[in-house]
């Protein structure tokens, strides 16, 4: 099955720090989520993005399919963004392969 | 408003026991899907379904067994609840295939 690897698997910030999570996958895929799982165990839908370039506040997400990689960027990051944080991809597009996920922590 | 929402939330109960989760859409989905989540927090398909019907089935036990009686409901079943099955379970729904898929809240289950 196709592979999801994300990483840092850990990452710890200071509150207004900037950050990038990385999301590798092995093959093509037809669907790219992104999401955030809070300390209530909530999975937040980020983005849909299986190509392209998307901002949504202080966050942004951009995939390249060609090269089988997507990138989810935090600006000015505050606790509350404290969580882990989830890529899964759909080759077939009946179901999500999800990576392992990036624990952030964000620090006042 | 709750797009997709599951029930119960929590769930502790003894081995050996049958229990069902149930899971409701108000998107006007087509495919609903149920994921679980173990305690290193890796989340892995169960099941999908579309339009009522079976489309996935992720090597899982036969004691599970999900149920649709229509397009906006996708029950799971347990039966015969063994320590292994402890786990957050996750509902989710999408438009149709290829498209973005929107979560429940989790059901934990817990088996004592």
């Amino acid at each position: 099955g196709i592979q999801v690897e994300q990483s840092p698997p850990d990452l710890i910030l200071q509150e207004g720090a900037n950050s990038t999570l990385r999301c590798n996958f092995s093959d093509s895929v037809n669907n790219l989520q992104w999401f955030h799982q809070n300390p209530w165990g909530q999975l937040i839908n980020l983005f849909y993005i299986p190509s392209g370039t998307k901002q949504n506040g202080r966050l942004s997400a951009t995939t390249v399919a060609t090269e089988r990689y997507s990138l989810l960027y935090i600006s000015s990051s505050q606790t509350t963004d404290s969580g882990v944080y989830f890529c899964a991809v759909d080759p077939a597009g009946y179901a999500l392969n999800f990576g392992k996920g990036t624990s952030l922590l964000v620090t006042p | 408003d709750t797009a997709v929402s599951q029930t119960p939330k929590y769930l502790v109960t003894q081995m050996g026991n049958d229990k069902s989760i149930k899971c409701e859409q108000n998107l006007g989905h087509d495919t609903m899907y149920w994921y679980k989540q173990d305690s290193k927090k890796f989340l892995k398909i169960m099941f999908s379904y579309n339009n009522k019907e079976l489309i996935i089935n992720e090597t899982v036990p036969n004691r599970f067994s999900p149920k649709s009686p229509d397009k906006a409901h996708l029950n799971l079943h347990i039966n015969s609840l063994e320590l292994g099955d402890s786990a957050v379970y996750f509902c989710a729904s999408s438009r149709t295939v290829n498209q973005p898929q929107h979560f429940g809240d989790g059901t934990r289950l817990s088996i004592l």
